[in-house]
């Protein structure tokens, strides 16, 4: 059974250009979230998801990022035009029911030229 | 604003010696939950304790609760090499129905062979 897996675990791109960061949650686990972790800091949440719905998105800046959990495949996070202050390590979780612990993946380290 | 709090942010110690680090947070909580992380890795869950409960332990973990003073403690006793790793204390806060987590800065524990 594997666990919530996250691609690519690396990623570079210049400025202005966008980042797809995708995420599968784990088997039988239909509530994904997205963190931000920033270098030598904990954890910020973003945005919480349920199968084409979102949820909470109150930790998700306003503009240029996105998600999405369509019914078929990955959640998606989306960041346009990036800029510098977007490089961080994004992580992923998900969990089988709200008040359950979640499954972290290894984390999308996100970096901008 | 910062939900969780931990101290010490560093923490050295010798292989065998015990390890405690200390959360603290300021609003009222559905529970608490600690994690592991290793360099460059995501999140393995170690623990959830709940409002209600006061004491959990699992293997050489020890987590207690205060919801008077609101704070929180993982004790790590016997500790080996292997343990070194960053530790993170996260709320799910009690007005929260969403099951997002807010993490603390996390304190860094170095043990020593």
């Amino acid at each position: 059974n594997a666990g919530v897996m996250q691609n690519p675990r690396h990623l570079v791109r210049r400025r202005g250009q966008e980042a797809r960061l995708r995420c599968s949650p784990m088997k039988g686990h239909s509530h994904v979230y997205w963190y931000r972790q920033l270098p030598e800091e904990g954890l910020k949440f973003m945005v919480y998801l349920q199968k084409e719905n979102i949820i909470d998105e109150s930790g998700m800046p306003k503009e240029r990022f996105s998600a999405e959990f369509p019914k078929e495949g990955p959640s998606i996070l989306r960041i346009q035009q990036v800029v510098r202050g977007d490089s961080a390590a994004y992580f992923c979780a998900s969990s089988p029911t709200l008040r359950d612990s979640c499954i972290f993946g290894d984390g999308t380290r996100l970096s901008i030229l | 604003s910062q939900q969780g709090e931990e101290d010490p942010q560093a923490l050295s110690i010798q292989e065998g010696e015990n390890a405690t680090m200390n959360c603290s947070y300021k609003t009222s909580i559905n529970n608490l939950q600690w994690y592991r992380q290793n360099s460059g890795r995501g999140l393995v869950h170690l623990i959830l304790i709940r409002s209600n409960e006061r004491e959990k332990h699992s293997g050489r973990l020890r987590v207690t609760l205060d919801t008077s003073k609101k704070s929180s403690s993982l004790l790590i006793t016997a500790s080996r090499a292997a343990d070194t790793a960053s530790y993170f204390c996260a709320t799910d806060p009690g007005s929260s129905n969403t099951g997002k987590l807010i993490f603390g800065q996390g304190t860094t524990l170095q043990v020593k062979p």
